[in-house]
């Protein structure tokens, strides 16, 4: 079965930095991956998704993510943190099971992002 | 188009007393899929349901169970409410039940057991 680990549930940058949110997978099939974004008193919103074409992905408001299969990692990165990007973090797995019904969507404890003036 | 909508947007119960949570689809969404959301917990699977069918089914206790209407929409229901079960309770839709699927999430409902 899959599962996913986000290393940190706090972290803070300051504004201008770069933000880097640590995601780790196990997977036993090529998965796929994603990450989430939630804003205060709102529902999730898709950032970005990794499903086997290229290992580098980027998604909306200037995010990336990376799939390192040696590292069964994909961290989500920005270069340059605004005051807009705090909010909670979400690393998801799903394994390609080619429509099996055991496959679902799994989420990680996430990690909430500070933004420090 | 109107997006995923769950009702209420907040709920104050009591021990014991049970519960029906609602989520209505984006239109020509098949799948729904809830998720039970606790500080330093994450998501948690419940269940998804697929064309009336429950698809797929996380670890939790009986107390937990769902359904889906012809028109897609689902409501979860819990009884027996525990102190435990306060969370924010999300419900995401997506078109197909395919695991690669953009899920587009509800604002949750917030459940209070008192």
């Amino acid at each position: 079965a899959q599962s996913v680990t986000q290393l940190g549930s706090h972290v803070s940058v300051s504004e201008g930095a770069l933000v880097l949110l640590r995601c780790n997978y196990s997977s036993s099939v090529p998965p796929y991956l994603f990450w989430y974004v939630q804003y205060p008193n709102q529902g999730l919103q898709l950032l970005l998704k990794y499903t086997s074409a290229a290992t580098l992905v980027k998604g909306i408001n200037g995010f990336e993510a990376e799939f390192k299969k040696s590292e069964t990692s994909f961290h989500l990165t920005k270069p340059s943190a605004h005051m807009s990007d705090a909010a909670e973090y979400f690393c998801a797995v799903s394994e390609n099971l080619a429509g099996n019904r055991d496959d679902k969507i799994i989420f990680g404890k996430g990690t909430r992002l500070h933004i420090l003036p | 188009k109107a997006g995923v909508t769950q009702t209420p947007r907040y709920l104050i119960k009591t021990r014991g007393q049970q519960v029906t949570l609602s989520c209505s689809p984006i239109s020509g969404h098949r799948s729904v899929s809830w998720y039970q959301q606790t500080p330093g917990q994450g998501l948690q699977f419940l269940f998804e349901y697929f064309s009336e069918t429950q698809r797929n089914k996380g670890n939790f206790p009986g107390r937990f169970s769902g359904r889906q209407f012809s028109n897609s929409r689902s409501e979860m229901n819990v009884s027996t409410l525990e102190l435990g079960d306060s969370a924010l309770y999300l419900c995401a839709s997506s078109p197909t039940a395919a695991t690669n699927e953009k899920l587009f999430f509800g604002s949750g409902t917030q459940l209070s057991v008192l």
